[in-house]
């Protein structure tokens, strides 16, 4: 079965620079969800989308943009990274809005901030 | 906000053993309860969920219980083995939104 694809699934920039991550949801789900993971943490909410539209946020800083596309892969625009932008980054997608549905997760994209 | 606190951080038990792991919620409005299991390196996998109207879900080796009144839910794995070890996270999304407040996460490993 189709999973949610990640892009890239490493990631090294430098400090200011910028970095783009795409996520390709599972066919047919509709929603989209980005979430930050630092070591030994839980994952952070940052961002969704609804049928292209931001539908919530969260923890998501303002150097930060994310949307998502009419074929609804979704990517996040990160500028001026910082070194404690290193992390894991995951896309989760759902079909239907979410609501309390089961989202499945990519395997993640690890940016590291040198 | 709502608020999840997860219990153990790490858990050790021998191959064939019991394991329990337990989260409370804060926010009564709470209705899906959703259990993660994270290998290293690989994104959250989803291994049971349960929903409020339900007190208890079970799938082969694993089980989930919820009291509502309590606020707490836990996650039972039974018989375990070596491939259970992982990260276990417990969260708990709001009515009408998938978006879960996940729990600290805990470091489960089973010894053959």
């Amino acid at each position: 079965a189709a999973g949610v694809i990640q892009s890239p699934r490493h990631l090294i920039k430098e400090k200011r620079e910028t970095a783009t991550l795409k996520c390709y949801p599972i066919p047919r789900h509709d929603t989209v969800y980005w979430y930050q993971q630092g070591p030994g943490q839980d994952p952070q909410f940052l961002i969704s989308f609804y049928e292209k539209m931001q539908s919530d946020k969260g923890s998501i800083p303002d150097r930060f943009s994310a949307q998502q596309f009419s074929d609804y892969h979704s990517e996040l625009n990160m500028s001026s990274l910082e070194l404690g932008d290193s992390a894991l980054y995951f896309c989760a997608s759902s079909p239907a809005g979410g609501g309390d549905t089961e989202a499945f997760f990519g395997q993640g994209t690890r940016l590291t901030v040198v | 906000g709502e608020n999840v606190e997860q219990h153990p951080s790490t858990l050790s038990v021998q191959e064939g053993d019991s394991a329990v792991i337990k989260c409370t919620y804060s926010d009564s409005a709470s209705n899906y309860f959703p259990w993660y299991k994270q290998e290293l390196g690989k994104g959250p996998q989803l291994i049971i969920d349960i929903r409020s109207n339900v007190g208890e879900k079970k799938d082969q080796r694993i089980a989930v219980t919820l009291n509502k009144t309590a606020k707490h839910f836990s996650l039972h794995i039974t018989e375990t083995q070596p491939e259970d070890s992982a990260v276990y996270f417990c969260a708990a999304s709001l009515g009408g939104s998938y978006i879960p407040t996940f729990g600290r996460g805990t470091s489960l490993i089973v010894h053959p």
